[in-house]
C-alpha cells in the first residue's frame, strides 16, 4: 500500500497570509496526486489534480508543486473562506489513499 | 452537472450487513471512463477509501476491507451500490459516494450519508 504522510496537522494563520502544506507518499506516484478542500459538514472539494491542475473554477491563489513522492499545496494569500480542512490523495495505479489532513484555521 | 446522492439505513446492528446507493444524475453511469467509489469519514477523522468500480463491473477494493465489502453496479437504475458485512462500531462514518477519473481524481462526490452501528 502506498501511505500518504501529511504535515502540519493543524496550522494557524492570518487573513493575507502565504500558507503551505506538504504531503508525502512512501513510494513514487508520479504526479498522480490531488489536492482537496473540506469544510464540517460537507463533502470534500478537488482543488488540484495531477499534482499541478487547477481545477475549473478554484481561486488561483491555490497552487499545486512536486512530483515523484513530495509534494505541495500553497495559498498565495489566505481569505476567510480558506479557513477549512485539506487532504492530499494519490491515485496511482488502482487504489486510492489520503493523507490525514491538514486544519487551518484563523490566527 | 454530475450529482450523486447516496441513501440506505442510517443505524446498522453489529454484526450485520451496511448497504448503500448510490444513484447518478445529470448523466449516464455508463458514459466516459469513469470509477464510481465509496469512501467515509468517521467522525473527527480523516477520509478512508473503500472501494471502485467501472461499468463493466470490474472492482478494487481497500485491502483493510476487502474480506467484508462488495461494490456492484446497476448500469439501468444509473446506481451503483456498497454492501459491508459483520460491521462494528468502528464502521460508524459518513459515507460517500463519488466518481472518480484517471485524470483528476475524485471530481464529484455526493453530500455523504451518516451510518450509525449500534443495537
Amino acid at each position: 500500500d502506498i501511505q500518504m504522510t501529511q504535515s502540519p496537522s493543524t496550522l494557524s494563520a492570518s487573513v493575507g497570509d502565504r500558507v503551505t502544506i506538504t504531503c508525502r507518499a512512501s513510494q513514487s506516484i508520479s504526479s498522480w496526486l490531488a489536492w482537496y478542500q473540506q469544510k464540517p459538514g460537507k463533502a470534500p472539494k478537488l482543488l488540484i489534480y495531477k499534482a499541478s491542475s487547477l481545477e475549473s473554477g478554484v481561486p488561483s491563489r491555490f497552487s499545486g508543486s512536486g512530483s515523484g513522492t513530495e509534494f505541495t499545496l500553497t495559498i498565495s494569500s489566505l481569505q476567510p473562506d480558506d479557513f477549512a480542512s485539506y487532504y492530499c490523495q494519490q491515485y496511482k495505479r488502482y487504489s486510492a489513499t489520503f493523507g490525514q489532513g491538514t486544519k487551518v484555521e484563523i490566527k | 452537472q454530475v450529482q450523486l446522492q447516496e441513501s440506505g439505513p442510517g443505524l446498522v446492528e453489529p454484526s450485520q450487513t451496511l448497504s448503500l446507493t448510490c444513484t447518478v444524475s445529470g448523466g449516464s453511469i455508463s458514459s466516459g471512463s469513469y470509477y464510481w467509489s465509496w469512501l467515509r469519514q468517521p467522525a473527527g477523522k480523516g477520509l478512508e477509501w473503500i472501494g471502485r468500480i467501472d461499468t463493466s463491473g470490474s472492482t478494487n477494493y481497500n485491502p483493510s476491507l476487502k474480506s467484508r465489502v462488495s461494490i456492484l453496479v446497476d448500469t439501468s437504475k444509473n446506481q451503483f451500490s456498497l454492501k459491508l458485512g459483520s460491521v462494528t462500531a468502528a464502521d460508524t462514518a459518513v459515507y460517500y459516494c463519488a466518481r472518480l477519473t484517471v485524470l483528476k481524481g475524485f471530481d464529484y462526490w455526493g453530500q455523504g450519508t451518516l451510518v450509525t452501528v449500534s443495537s
